[in-house]
């Protein structure tokens, strides 16, 4: 079964600082990558995804991510963050099944100081 | 377009108590799910349905029942509720057996169990 990993469970940041969160997960066959974004009390929300093609894929809100293979890494960047990001970032798998349920990971919260 | 709606979006219940959650989706979606979303565990997989009139276990089943008896609806059930089962539980749906799929999610139901 997939798993997914993030090390960095809360991270602070003022204003302007860049961001990149950890993603890690184990599966070997063909995957799906996702990053969703929870604002306080708020749904998740699709973030971006990667499933084939180009490794550097950008999303909403000036977020990206890079999947680098080797590495089983999906790590979500932005060069400038801003108070409105402050957020819980999940990290989740779609690997191939009956179902095509989501493995998430156990979530980055990130606050971005004024 | 409503998107999927959870009700109700808060609850309090004795031990011992029952209770139902419900799940509506409009998008004619095919997959829906039940996750519970615990503080530094992210989301796990209660149960799941890929479509009408089936359904399955996930990751953390124990304590929950299901039902998927139309296509636009799915139930969580908590016949005898338990402290361990206060959470935060959310639905969602896809539309679409590719890999790539997103998956919608509603607000969330906050449970607390006493």
């Amino acid at each position: 079964a997939q798993s997914v990993s993030q090390h960095n469970h809360h991270v602070i940041l003022s204003e302007a600082a860049s961001l990149e969160l950890g993603c890690n997960y184990s599966y070997g066959g063909t995957v799906n990558l996702f990053w969703y974004v929870q604002y306080p009390g708020q749904h998740l929300q699709l973030l971006l995804k990667y499933f084939s093609g180009d490794p550097l894929v950008k999303g909403i809100k000036g977020f990206e991510a890079e999947f680098i293979k080797s590495k089983f890494s999906f790590n979500l960047r932005k060069p400038s963050v801003q108070w409105s990001d402050t957020a819980e970032y999940f990290c989740a798998v779609n690997a191939p099944g009956s179902a095509r349920q989501l493995t998430f990971g156990s979530g980055t919260q990130l606050t971005v100081l004024p | 377009n409503a998107g999927v709606t959870q009700t109700p979006k808060f609850r309090v219940l004795k031990t011992g108590q029952s209770m139902t959650l419900l799940c509506a989706q409009d998008m004619n979606h095919e997959y829906m799910y039940w996750y519970r979303q615990d503080p530094g565990m992210g989301l796990r997989l209660i149960h799941y349905s890929v479509g009408e009139g089936t359904t399955a276990k996930g990751e953390v089943p124990d304590g929950y029942n299901v039902s998927r008896l139309k296509k636009q609806n799915f139930l969580l059930g908590l016949e005898s509720a338990a402290p361990s089962q206060t959470s935060v539980y959310f639905c969602a749906s896809s539309y679409s057996r590719s890999l790539s799929t997103e998956a919608f999610f509603g607000q969330g139901t906050r449970l607390t169990v006493v």
